[in-house]
């Protein structure tokens, strides 16, 4: 079946760390993946997404890349701010076998402090 | 561009009673999908609508059910409440199930006591 494993947390960071948060996925076709973002209070955001394999997904300095051979899809970003502070989801869908649904891990915190 | 509303944003129930979540879909998007999360973990997929019809159901039991309405608008219903069924209740819609361009609402905090 699909599932996604994401880094535990919570992170804390000071301001202009570096960032990873590790994500691993399983699944049986060929998934495209994404990683969502929840700000207190908030629903889910979309940060970025990649389609098939080897894509490089990014947006507002987060990059994450496809990879196949490890069925990782991790999170970096070079210099995190105060205002990267949220919850943040690696999902995955499989393309339409369940209705489109996405498989998200269950989030990891980061707190970024000045 | 409006985007998705929830309402109410939140409520508290006692067990074994009925509720009614409602979702208003963003403009132009006809399919809507139903989300629990429960506290500290990820969402997980209730179901999903398609131009009124169902599209695809999660691992959840009969007592939650749903319906889509003409104007894409859709609710989520859920009988003989639990405990367990405390929870933030995402919508998100989107054009023609696509996995790209989904909008998610705030939800709605759900407790049950």
């Amino acid at each position: 079946g699909n599932s996604v494993t994401q880094m535990e947390g919570p992170v804390t960071l000071s301001e202009e760390a570096f960032l990873t948060i590790n994500c691993t996925y399983t699944a049986t076709g060929y998934p495209s993946l994404f990683w969502y973002v929840q700000y207190p209070g908030e629903g889910l955001q979309l940060l970025l997404k990649a389609t098939k394999a080897d894509d490089k997904g990014s947006n507002k300095g987060f990059e994450a890349t496809y990879r196949k051979e490890t069925t990782s899809f991790h999170l970096e970003k070079g210099s995190v701010q105060v205002s990267d502070s949220a919850v943040y989801f690696c999902a995955l869908s499989d393309g339409g076998n369940t209705g489109n649904q996405f498989y998200f891990g269950t989030g990891t915190s980061l707190t970024v402090i000045p | 561009e409006t985007g998705v509303t929830q309402s109410p944003t939140h409520l508290i129930k006692t067990r074994g009673q009925q509720v009614t979540l409602r979702c208003s879909s963003q403009s132009g998007h006809n399919t809507v999908s139903w989300y629990q999360q429960a506290l500290g973990q990820g969402p997980q997929f209730i179901f999903q609508y398609y131009r009124e019809e169902k599209n695809g159901r999660g691992n959840f039991p009969p007592r939650f059910s749903g319906l889509q309405f003409p104007n894409y608008s859709s609710e989520l219903n859920v009988n003989a409440l639990e405990l367990d069924d405390s929870a933030l209740y995402l919508c998100a819609s989107s054009l023609d199930t696509s996995p790209y361009g989904y909008t998610f609402g705030s939800g709605t905090r759900l407790t049950v006591v």
